[in-house]
């Protein structure tokens, strides 16, 4: 069984349109992340949510609008894409803070 | 804010040698240090960790040390094999403020091959 799902695992797309990657978790965790994995391998967080709240909100352009609808997924909204957008997305999960955080496979997002 | 400092950037070892990375920190307050290990095309796996209150962690060919005073921690992997081959992030955990949420900080990532 997968732990952490993403959808879809690539996306290529048009610069100023519109997509959201979806996120699954089966493992009963409260908090799950995104980050974002620049071509240099680099990992940021994004943002981190705990029981449906948002906690982490680090530096991120307001087109990128994450929602958590319940405790066990966590979509991510990119508005208007922009170039610099390309690269891989994590999605990641726990159970509390200082913990192991369990990966998805990733998103790699392709804006053209 | 948390800066964790990761070398080297890629490492060549021999098959049956030794690897080992090492990290720094900037913050004292961080007190848990996970290692990630990236296969090509795969999400980042916990291979081992280490909190603040430990100085070594070891785990078959794996082990961690920590230097709190330095703030350096290291990562050693005895006896490469092939499937070691991949990317190694150390990271630092440094807490946002709330009650349940902690700032994992990556350190850039040592890229790993393992020469037959």
């Amino acid at each position: 069984d997968t732990a952490v799902s993403q959808t879809p695992k690539y996306l290529v797309t048009q610069m100023g349109n519109d997509k959201s990657i979806k996120c699954e978790q089966n493992l009963g965790h409260d908090t799950m992340y995104w980050y974002k994995q620049d071509s240099k391998k680099f990992l940021k967080i994004m943002f981190s949510y705990n029981n449906k709240e948002l906690i982490i909100n680090e530096t991120v352009p307001n087109r990128f609008s994450p929602k958590s609808p319940d405790k066990a997924h966590l979509n991510l909204h990119i508005n208007s894409l922009e170039l610099g957008d390309s690269a891989v997305y994590f999605c990641a999960s726990s159970q509390g803070s200082a913990e192991e955080q369990f990966f998805g496979p990733g998103t790699r997002l392709t804006v053209l | 804010g948390e800066n964790v400092e990761q070398h080297p950037s890629t490492l060549s070892v021999q098959e049956g040698d030794s690897a080992v990375i090492k990290c720094t920190y900037s913050d004292s307050a961080s007190n848990y240090f996970p290692w990630y290990k990236q296969e090509l095309g795969k999400g980042p796996q916990l291979i081992i960790d280490i909190r603040s209150n430990v100085g070594e962690k070891k785990d078959q060919r794996i082990a961690v040390t920590l230097n709190k005073t330095a703030k350096h921690f290291s990562l050693h992997i005895t006896e490469t094999q092939p499937e070691d081959s991949a990317v190694y992030f150390c990271a630092a955990s440094l807490s946002s403020g709330y009650s349940s949420a902690s700032k994992i900080i990556f350190g850039s990532g040592t890229r790993l091959s393992i020469r037959p």
